[in-house]
């Protein structure tokens, strides 16, 4: 089994529209992150959070929401998607006092 | 400064030749160079990191060559193989707690067999 998974894998939805995309984690990591990627713009942090009573804004957090649910479980709200949220989203995962990040397998999202 | 910029954004190898990928990064307090490594429908991976204090390590076919004062760091593959091709993103941040990657914007290696 995957150590971080997401869901949905694929979305499509309409613009206004309210979705949530989900990430969770068996690593037993404090440290969780959600990112996106566009073609040319690499990856860029949306949200992260340190436990569960810590999350922090990204570079990019305008039009999205989050929830730390549990250590484990780290949501990512689009509360009235539009066009321009089109691309792929990743859940990324670390150890307090460690470096390496660990990512899950993304979640395509096409807002129409 | 928070950017890091990479080049070039894609680049194509003959199998068995050197793939050279190049990144550079203005803030100094940055002290974690990682490079990831993504396949098409997977998340980036962890390939291989650096610190300031060296100026290269190498793990197998896969070296990072670091350049403090210019503030510039690079992947070089040796003997590039057709499975080596993916899209390789350097990043940077800083060991002050955070540990908050800065990406940069990722090329798309295509090693030709």
């Amino acid at each position: 089994d995957a150590d971080v998974t997401q869901t949905p894998r694929n979305r499509i939805t309409k613009t206004g529209k309210r979705i949530m995309l989900e990430c969770s984690q068996t690593k037993g990591h404090d440290r969780m992150y959600w990112y996106r990627q566009d073609p040319g713009l690499g990856l860029r942090l949306i949200y992260y959070s340190f436990d569960v009573k810590d999350i922090n804004k990204g570079e990019i957090s305008d039009g999205y929401s989050v929830s730390r649910q549990a250590q484990a479980k780290f949501s990512l709200s689009l509360e009235s998607a539009i066009p321009n949220q089109t691309a792929l989203y990743f859940c990324a995962t670390s150890l307090s006092g460690r470096e390496t990040q660990y990512f899950g397998p993304g979640t395509r999202l096409l807002v129409l | 400064q928070q950017q890091v910029k990479q080049s070039p954004q894609s680049l194509i190898v003959q199998k068995g030749g050197i793939s050279i990928i190049n990144c550079a990064y203005e803030n100094t307090a940055f002290d974690y160079f990682p490079w990831y490594q993504q396949f098409p429908g997977k998340g980036p991976a962890l390939l291989i990191a650096i610190r300031p204090d060296v100026s290269e390590k190498k793990e197998g076919r896969f070296t990072i060559s670091f350049n403090k004062s210019a503030k510039q760091f690079s992947l070089h593959i040796m003997d590039s193989q057709p499975g080596d091709s993916a899209t390789y993103f350097c990043a940077a941040s800083t060991s002050t707690g955070t540990y908050k990657y800065i990406f940069g914007t990722g090329t798309r290696l295509k090693v030709l067999a």
